[in-house]
């Protein structure tokens, strides 16, 4: 049982590339969400799903897509990559009353 | 949109001390939770309050839910070095939306 994985764990990028960040979990949870997480502040909802092949906007969703084909897997997909975009990413996933973070993924963006 | 505001931002105590951190909604939640970030960790799920009025513990952790179900707390009684983190509150809606609290950031003096 690993919980919550994401992958990459760190990334760089160059302005203007794409790239896609996955999130996996097998708890057979229902709700999964995308954070970013920047320097001394709280994390914000980019993206969220309450279940497979449904997906909702967060407080910052410009800039990112999301898909949640399977259960397990969402998605966070950058189509060009701003400077803006350098943070932390966090998936999460719940079902009931406990909330489960990934590990993180550290993106830079140059 | 929905605002979480959290205060303080950072607390310095001394081992032994008590410690609160206070969550302030702008608007009425279904539920709150709470969780503790280590630095270079991630969020950890705590805790989840439903119910207006709601107090639980866990060992020297106190949790409240206001009556109105806006503003929440967490007081940590005599605190120890590995109490030091991050902790922040998150509101959710009904719609399973999360907002989270910018995070109060605990030190504790030996």
């Amino acid at each position: 049982n690993a919980g919550v994985t994401q992958t990459p764990k760190f990334r760089v990028l160059k302005t203007g590339q794409s790239m896609t960040l996955l999130c996996a979990q097998d708890m057979n949870h229902e709700y999964m969400y995308w954070y970013r997480q920047d320097p001394g502040m709280g994390l914000r909802l980019i993206h969220y799903s309450v279940g497979e092949g449904t997906t909702a906007k967060g407080e910052v969703p410009d800039g990112y897509n999301v898909s949640r084909l399977k259960k397990q897997n969402f998605l966070l997909g950058l189509e060009s990559a701003a400077p803006s975009q350098t943070s932390v990413y966090f998936c999460a996933s719940s079902k009931g009353r406990m909330t489960f973070f990934g590990q993180g993924t550290r993106l830079t963006v140059v | 949109g929905q605002q979480v505001m959290q205060i303080p931002q950072y607390q310095h105590v001394q081992e032994g001390e008590d410690f609160t951190t206070y969550c302030n909604s702008s608007t009425t939640l279904s539920n709150i939770q709470w969780y503790k970030q280590r630095p270079g960790g991630h969020p950890v799920f705590l805790i989840q309050l439903v119910k207006s009025g709601e107090v639980k513990k866990q060992k020297r952790l106190t949790f409240q839910f206001g009556e109105a179900k806006k503003n929440s707390s967490l007081h940590i009684t005599a605190t120890q070095t590995t109490d030091v983190g991050t902790y922040f509150c998150a509101g959710y809606t009904n719609a399973g939306k999360s907002t989270f609290g910018d995070g109060t950031t605990l030190t504790v003096k030996p």
